[in-house]
């Protein structure tokens, strides 16, 4: 069974800070990790990573995955208040394409 | 474009009652899938659609069926409602092939099973 664990569950942080968020995973035949930013409503994508060691970044959030570990890292630095949300990550896998495990998501929520 | 939509936002139903969701798209996309996210629990796949005409099961299918109507619309059918299906409701879509795994959300549907 395809599993993805998100760690840690909830984070509090001030303003100015900077998070790292883990996302763990064991699932079979591989094909991508994702980052989605969940506000109140629609889950909203950040981040597709496909291929190990190889940074994508986006303003202010940064994110990285190591095949050989298992696992992927999102970074925030320089936090803002409009930076609290949840995160979720998911994971791909199988042979057909569209099919997501996800992990129960981080809620980051930053302090003026 | 409004991307993915939901109606309704909110439903309270009694047990036993029967409702359906509804789900459209406007990105032109084959793909459409219908989630449900509990606390602690993260997104789990209901059903999902591959393209208009079919339809498979995901992780928790037991108590819902689905209508692919056609390639913008899909939805998402509760024959009797139970306190256990409780949960937010997400519908989302994606392309086909590679760009698959990339999906977009709809708002959500919070329902509420008395």
């Amino acid at each position: 069974e395809d599993k993805v664990v998100q760690s840690p569950l909830s984070l509090v942080v001030h303003e100015g800070d900077t998070v790292t968020l883990n996302c763990s995973y064991e699932v079979t035949n591989f094909r991508s990790l994702l980052w989605y930013k969940q506000e109140k409503k629609a889950p909203t994508f950040l981040f597709m990573l496909t291929s190990s060691g190889i940074e994508k970044k986006s303003g202010r959030l940064s994110s990285i995955l190591d095949k050989k570990e298992l696992f992927s890292i999102l970074n925030i630095t320089a936090t803002q208040t409009g930076d609290s949300a949840v995160y979720l990550c998911a994971v791909g896998s199988g042979t057909s394409y569209g099919k997501l495990t996800f992990g129960q998501g981080t809620i980051l929520t930053v302090h003026p | 474009n409004a991307g993915v939509t939901q109606t309704p936002k909110f439903q309270v139903l009694k047990t036993g009652q029967s409702m359906t969701l509804q789900c459209a798209q406007d990105m032109n996309h084959n793909s459409m899938y219908w989630y449900r996210q509990d606390p602690g629990m993260g997104l789990r796949l209901i059903y999902y659609s591959a393209s208009e005409g079919t339809t498979d099961k995901g992780e928790v299918p037991n108590g819902y069926n689905v209508s692919r109507l056609n390639k913008r619309e899909f939805s998402l059918r509760l024959e009797s409602a139970a306190p256990s299906q409780t949960s937010v409701y997400f519908c989302a879509s994606s392309e086909t092939g590679p760009g698959g795994d990339t999906q977009y959300f709809g708002p959500g549907t919070r329902l509420t099973v008395l």
